[in-house]
């Protein structure tokens, strides 16, 4: 069954240092998105992308955060200068949609970010 | 904000069906009702969605009352796997969580 798979699982960095998630979504989905949880807290839309360029950002996703589908398979999170309230855990979803309103969102496993 | 209500928690025995009840009053026409769930610190997974009509699947069914205000999941054999919080989302574009029910299957 295809999946939607994120690298690294597991990453530890000090404050104000840049990160990058990778994410690879399901081959013929056409809609990504990233969330994000902090430890004991509710998943928190950050950004959905579609055809190329970011179709709608929450308050969360300020300047310090961008997006790219650098290669046609590849969807990365960048944080450009971590800080402590950025460690949580960030999923990266799929959707093949055509439309808006349809179609199941995939999860991968997430990437657990550690600032330190 | 997410324009759902649920139980904050609730229990069900292994082997009896589990109901969650959902709220979404404002629910506008073309918005579908979706269900996910989170097992533990996974990443969130799909249940099951429907319009208007009721919906089953090999995971669950899904009724939707005909005015379409409300919801209910049917899990309908709970094992303890199905420990998990369960979100009920009504959706245009993107998901939006909100805290869901935290259903604890008792053995």
């Amino acid at each position: 069954e295809p999946e939607v798979t994120q690298t690294p699982s597991h990453q530890v960095t000090q404050m104000g240092q840049e990160v990058i998630l990778r994410c690879v979504p399901i081959s013929n989905h056409l809609y990504f998105y990233w969330y994000r949880q902090i430890l004991g807290q509710k998943v928190e839309f950050l950004v959905s992308f579609y055809n190329n360029e970011i179709s709608e950002k929450s308050e969360i996703f300020d300047d310090q955060f961008s997006v790219e589908r650098p290669d046609g398979s590849n969807f990365t999170l960048k944080i450009r200068s971590t800080k402590l309230e950025d460690s949580a855990m960030y999923f990266c979803a799929s959707r093949v949609g055509t439309t808006t309103n349809t179609g199941e969102l995939f999860f991968g496993e997430g990437s657990r970010l550690t600032v330190l | 904000d997410a324009k759902t209500t649920q139980p904050p928690s609730m229990d069900c025995a292994e082997g009896r069906a589990a109901n969650l009840p959902c709220n979404h009053s404002t629910i506008s026409g073309n918005e579908y009702v979706y269900w996910y769930r989170q097992i533990h610190s996974q990443g969130p997974q799909y249940i099951i969605h429907g319009l208007k009509n009721n919906e089953t699947n090999e995971m669950a069914s899904l009724i939707i009352t005909e005015d379409r205000k409300s919801s209910t999941l049917i899990l309908p054999h709970a094992t303890l796997r199905d420990t998990a919080v369960y979100y009920c989302i009504v959706r245009d574009d993107k998901i939006i969580f909100g805290k869901g029910t935290r259903l604890h299957i008792l053995p």
